[in-house]
């Protein structure tokens, strides 16, 4: 069974600087799918980044970037110029790729990073 | 095009109550995911389901929780005789088919509490 793990209960930044979320996991399998969920007081789960597996490349929205280490089993998530809008709970997550687990989009999540935005 | 839709957004039920929580998938979805949020967790698996199919239920309890997701309608989560254990929100997912490309999108969750 996959793990995902974030060891970052809270998290503080102040408005224009730069955060890391960390995220760790543990998976035997090698094509999946990585995520990061943003989960406002509102409750709304809201899709950040996503990262494939099989891509090399880190993938980047905007603001948001990732640092994705394949053999480390470590994806962490970069957000720049932070902003008081991005206070939130973020998720990281795991999903198998493989059509076998027959699983669909079932998605692991981590605990959640809390993370505050100060001025 | 409206989101995945969930009713009610909050609900309070006694102990030995049953909780119904629906799930209205996107257009075009017809996978259909529930997921449990414990106070100050992270989301777990609970289900998946396709019409009037249950795909994964390897993240249910064994007694008291049913889902369904009949060929008309909302899916339904279904909690009998509800404990104080069960009071978490709980949020569906939709997706349009299995596959490596499909995202799966979030309704804003069921709070569930139990008095």
């Amino acid at each position: 069974a996959q793990t995902v793990t974030q060891s970052q209960p809270e998290m503080s930044v102040q408005e224009a600087e730069t955060v890391t979320l960390s995220c760790t996991y543990d998976t035997s399998e090698s094509d999946y799918y990585l995520f990061w969920y943003k989960q406002p007081p509102s409750r709304q789960m809201i899709l950040v980044i996503r990262q494939e597996a099989y891509k090399q490349q880190n993938a980047t929205e905007n603001r948001f970037s990732v640092n994705f280490q394949k053999a480390a089993k470590s994806f962490s998530l970069k957000i720049s110029d932070s902003q008081l809008g991005d206070a939130a709970m973020y998720f990281c997550a795991y999903r198998s790729a493989s059509r076998l687990t027959g699983g669909g989009n079932k998605l692991t999540f981590g605990t959640g990073t809390q993370l505050k935005v100060e001025l | 095009n409206a989101g995945v839709m969930q009713n009610p957004r909050h609900l309070v039920r006694r102990r030995g109550q049953e909780a119904r929580l629906r799930c209205s998938p996107m257009k075009g979805h017809s996978h259909v995911y529930w997921y449990r949020q414990l106070p100050e967790e992270g989301l777990k698996f609970m289900v998946y389901l396709q019409k009037e199919n249950i795909i994964d239920e390897s993240g249910m309890p064994k007694e008291r929780f049913s889902a369904e997701f009949p060929k008309e309608g909302p899916s339904i989560l279904r909690i009998q005789q509800v404990v104080r254990g069960d009071s978490a929100a709980y949020f569906c997912a939709s997706s349009q088919i299995q596959g490596s490309h499909t995202e799966a999108f979030f309704g804003q969750g069921t709070r569930l509490t139990v008095v």
